[in-house]
């Protein structure tokens, strides 16, 4: 069936370094939402990317849509505690359906 | 400001009982939809309903049922509660489906089944 990957599951970085988790996709996506969720919290939405080959930016969060449809990756450069959570993404498919990812789960060590 | 309410936060049951767990949100959505979270595994959709009293099958609809009586709320049915549905439940809502818009998440029901 369709499936939507994210690695790494796991990330531990230190306060200060670079994060960059990734999303890849069995089928081509017609877009793609990026969601955090706290430790405790529930899933909050970031944002969202529809055209191929797009790059959002908010604040120190880089967002990009592969030129395939098919990847996503979301960057955070200088990390912070704030930073910490688990990173969904989840793809809309050609049929109507959202498919999440399994998520990667970021520590930041202060 | 956007919300969406689930009932409990915590909940335990017995094998065999049957549970309803709420969700209500106050932003006049169209879609609801019922997830659970299990480490590793993500959010996996169980049932949505794009309208009153409509309902469709997610990826993981076995051993669940759902109402849609209303608008803004949206039911969680375990007919016969089992040890393997013990889990995070999470309600949410959206605007629209064609394309999908944000979804808001409800704070999460951690039901567990003794």
């Amino acid at each position: 069936g369709q499936q939507v990957m994210q690695i790494p599951q796991y990330q531990h970085v230190q306060e200060g370094e670079d994060f960059t988790t990734y999303c890849n996709s069995s089928t081509t996506l017609s877009n793609i939402q990026w969601y955090k969720q706290r430790p405790g919290g529930h899933p909050v939405f970031l944002i969202q990317l529809v055209k191929s080959g797009e790059v959002k930016k908010q604040k120190r969060l880089t967002f990009q849509f592969g030129e395939a449809k098919r990847n996503s990756s979301l960057h955070i450069t200088a990390t912070q505690t704030t930073d910490v959570g688990t990173y969904f993404c989840a793809g809309q498919t050609s049929y109507d359906k959202v498919i999440f990812g399994p998520g990667t789960s970021l520590s930041v060590i202060p | 400001d956007v919300k969406v309410t689930q009932s409990s936060r915590y909940l335990v049951k017995r094998t065999g009982e049957k549970v309803f767990l709420e969700c209500v949100q106050d932003m006049d959505h169209e879609n609801m939809f019922w997830y659970r979270q299990d480490p590793g595994l993500g959010l996996r959709l169980i049932y949505f309903s794009y309208d009153v009293k409509m309902k469709e099958k997610g990826d993981i609809p076995e051993g669940y049922s759902v109402s849609r009586e209303k608008k803004e709320r949206f039911s969680l049915i375990l007919e016969s509660a089992s040890t393997n549905q013990t889990s995070m439940y999470l309600c949410a809502s959206s605007l629209s489906h064609s394309p999908h818009t944000e979804a808001f998440f409800g704070q999460g029901t951690r039901l567990t089944v003794v």
